[in-house]
């Protein structure tokens, strides 16, 4: 695709629901990373896939928290029994490479409200 | 673990104007990149200018520029003859060879008319 596309754009869930956000990243990219924004804050570190292994999940949260990207392209993002604390944008990165030197290409981001 | 710190939550400055960001960085790390991402109210993170830790030369993105400070530590950013579609929250961030990048928490620049 022309860019990185995150669905759904806005999410309201209530506390105690499960969600599911999904990223796909443009074609080809090999790596793929989950960042979570809290309001006002930077993004934060999730977890890093390389084609279809999880190479670091060490940024998520809880074990609430769970991502897969099955056949190394769309990767999903579960978040289990939510709770208010969850509420942030979620983006999605992917870049060509497996090593750093070259740009991370960011979606849109889904904004998670958790009521 | 590394760490960014940008200490101006927020600027401003007038059209046309010269505005300078601020970031310093903590790490143990000698080769890494430096990054500074604009985030628009759309919420589309866009690389605005990246800095190779090894590279002696300060990058320059047309009306973008860096001052890379290695010694110190220091990466701020520089924007030229200010334009109204500059305003954004501005995040200065910093990566190891093949990971993740670790954020600021951010600038916004207001571009006044």
């Amino acid at each position: 695709g022309a860019g990185v596309s995150q669905s759904p754009r806005y999410k309201v869930a209530k506390r105690g629901q499960d969600v599911a956000l999904r990223c796909d990243p443009i074609s080809g990219h090999v790596s793929l990373f989950w960042y979570q924004q809290a309001l006002g804050q930077g993004p934060e570190f999730l977890t890093y896939f390389q084609n279809e292994a999880q190479l670091d999940k060490s940024g998520l949260p809880s074990d609430r928290f769970f991502a897969e990207r099955p056949e190394g392209s769309v990767s999903t993002l579960k978040i289990q029994r939510t709770q208010q604390e969850d509420s942030a944008v979620y983006l999605c990165a992917s870049t060509p490479s497996r090593t750093g030197k070259t740009e991370a290409f960011f979606g849109q981001g889904t904004r998670l409200t958790v009521v | 673990a590394q760490t960014v710190t940008q200490s101006q939550p927020e600027m401003s400055v007038q059209e046309a104007e010269t505005v300078t960001l601020s970031c310093t960085y903590d790490t143990s790390e000698n080769n890494y990149y430096l990054f500074w991402y604009k985030q628009p109210p759309s919420r589309q993170m866009i690389l605005v200018i990246r800095q190779e830790a090894y590279k002696q030369q300060n990058a320059t993105e047309n009306r973008f520029s860096v001052n890379f400070q290695k010694a110190a530590k220091s990466f701020s950013l520089k924007i030229s003859d200010s334009q109204l579609g500059d305003t954004a929250m501005y995040f200065c961030a910093f990566m190891k060879t093949g990971n993740k990048l670790v954020f600021g928490a951010g600038t916004i620049l207001r571009v006044k008319s």
